[in-house]
């Protein structure tokens, strides 16, 4: 069974540093692409980035120069490292494979 | 980006009918295409992808169709746990764009 586990959410002062991790089991996220997309409370969906097998990434213009989406094969975990957060980057975030499974999510709260 | 125009907004329908949902892409994006289903609280269901492919264990009320950039979710014979929030996502170029979303909620 596919499994996914966001961490390392919390509240952060504006200009603060997170990463985020999901834990995957049930498949290796080296053979799929993996994807982060967030939720602001009450609104859509926002596609963040994606990192596919071969290791090649892209980021919404909005995150990019400031988030790095990463992964550890030997973990089996997906990351999503954001530094210089901005209020609007307060979210629910969400470690997505391909377009099929999807985590629980981990909320990020950027405020002082 | 390709913009993804989702509508209608919101929704209203009764138990047992049949309704239509519609995506449409500001480019060609082949059948790069997913409709998610979300309930309050929780996070995204994928019910569709490449257009018209269930994802495993979705009900065959659920339904998926293209024409040139054009998609359309149907959903027959509305249940009480069919009223949620769909969503339609294109994956075919980054950034992987996402519809506003339609409300269905019951009549």
């Amino acid at each position: 069974e596919v499994q996914l586990v966001e961490t390392g959410g919390g509240l952060i002062q504006p200009g603060g540093s997170l990463r985020l991790s999901c834990a995957a089991s049930g498949f290796n996220i080296s053979s799929n692409y993996m994807s982060w997309v967030r939720q602001t409370p009450g609104k859509g969906l926002d596609w963040v980035s994606v990192i596919y097998s071969g290791g090649n990434t892209y980021y919404a213009d909005s995150v990019k120069g400031r988030f790095t989406i990463s992964r550890d094969n030997s973990k089996n975990t997906l990351y999503l490292q954001m530094n210089g957060l901005r209020a609007e980057d307060t979210a629910v975030y969400y470690c997505v494979r391909a377009v099929g499974d999807w985590g629980q999510g981990t909320l990020v709260i950027v405020s002082s | 980006d390709i913009q993804m125009t989702q509508s209608p907004s919101s929704l209203s329908a009764s138990v047992g009918d049949r309704v239509t949902i519609t995506c449409r892409a500001s480019q060609d994006i082949s059948n790069y295409l997913a409709w998610l289903q979300q309930k309050p609280g929780k996070a995204p269901k994928s019910l569709i992808y490449a257009a018209s492919t269930l994802q495993s264990g979705v009900p065959s009320k659920f339904s998926g169709s293209r024409s040139g950039t054009d998609f359309t979710l149907t959903i027959t014979s509305l249940q009480p746990e069919d009223f949620a929030t769909y969503y339609c996502q294109q994956y075919n170029t980054s950034p992987f764009t996402f519809g506003q979303g339609t409300r269905l909620d019951i009549k």
